[in-house]
């Protein structure tokens, strides 16, 4: 299975500031078909997991461009900037190129 | 819009069987393939099945695989999980998700929790 690997744990950031998380996987991400699919979801507090990210780097719909992804392999970033208070939550990181498909544990982002 | 609504959750011993279902509605749902992803209290995020557009392809996690099975009814626009032989571990809020090699949609989970 690919295991992935998110850092840090937790995060404290004070709004307006800019985060960065890292995801990194034990095997290439890169599907046979060329794509790579490792997305972002953000779970916030007593409600279900939403996409913020697709293959890598794509804002799903309606996400905020202050959200970006990047990476590209096996090792991801996502950067949340002039961070509000909505994006508080848990962020998980997720592939979708092998089965089983597997998550990072997730970073919890708070205010400081 | 897209929405999926999770029943079927609830209160069961271990080694009983449970079937959740997940309808689908704001989407051509016989076009696109479902999971359906579990989270231990406090934990985080399981991927336990996939299931193809058209039914014909199923993936399971070894954690589920013999006991869970996924399945779906287009002209019903529902997506099942029939589980058996439940554990205490299996004990988890079980979300279905839309898309193939992501979820883009959530619906907003049904618990299930095995319990004496």
């Amino acid at each position: 299975d690919v295991v992935m690997t998110q850092t840090p744990v937790s995060l404290s950031v004070s709004l307006g500031g800019q985060v960065s998380i890292s995801c990194r996987s034990s095997q290439s991400l890169v599907h046979n078909n060329g794509n790579t699919y490792l997305s972002w979801y953000l779970q916030k507090p007593g409600q279900s997991p939403q996409l913020l990210i697709y293959k890598v780097s794509n804002r799903f719909s309606g996400i905020s461009d202050r959200f970006s992804g990047s990476g590209s392999g096996t090792d991801f970033t996502l950067k949340i900037s002039r961070v509000e208070p909505d994006d508080l939550g848990v962020y998980y990181c997720g592939q979708g190129t092998q089965y089983p498909n597997t998550f990072g544990a997730g970073t919890k982002l708070e205010l400081k | 819009e897209v929405q999926l609504v999770e029943s079927g959750g609830g209160l069961v011993k271990p080694g009983s069987s449970l079937k959740l279902s997940c309808v689908a509605s704001g989407f051509t749902f016989s076009s696109y393939g479902m999971h359906w992803i579990r989270q231990a209290p406090k934990k985080g995020l399981e991927w336990i099945a996939l299931i193809y557009y058209d039914s014909s392809n199923k993936y399971y996690a070894d954690s589920v695989k013999g006991r869970f099975t996924i399945s779906r009814d287009n002209s019903k626009n529902t997506l099942y999980l029939e589980m058996n032989s439940l554990r205490s571990e299996d004990t988890a809020m079980y979300y279905c998700a839309k898309g193939h090699y992501g979820y883009h949609y959530w619906g907003q989970g049904v618990m299930v929790t095995v319990s004496s």
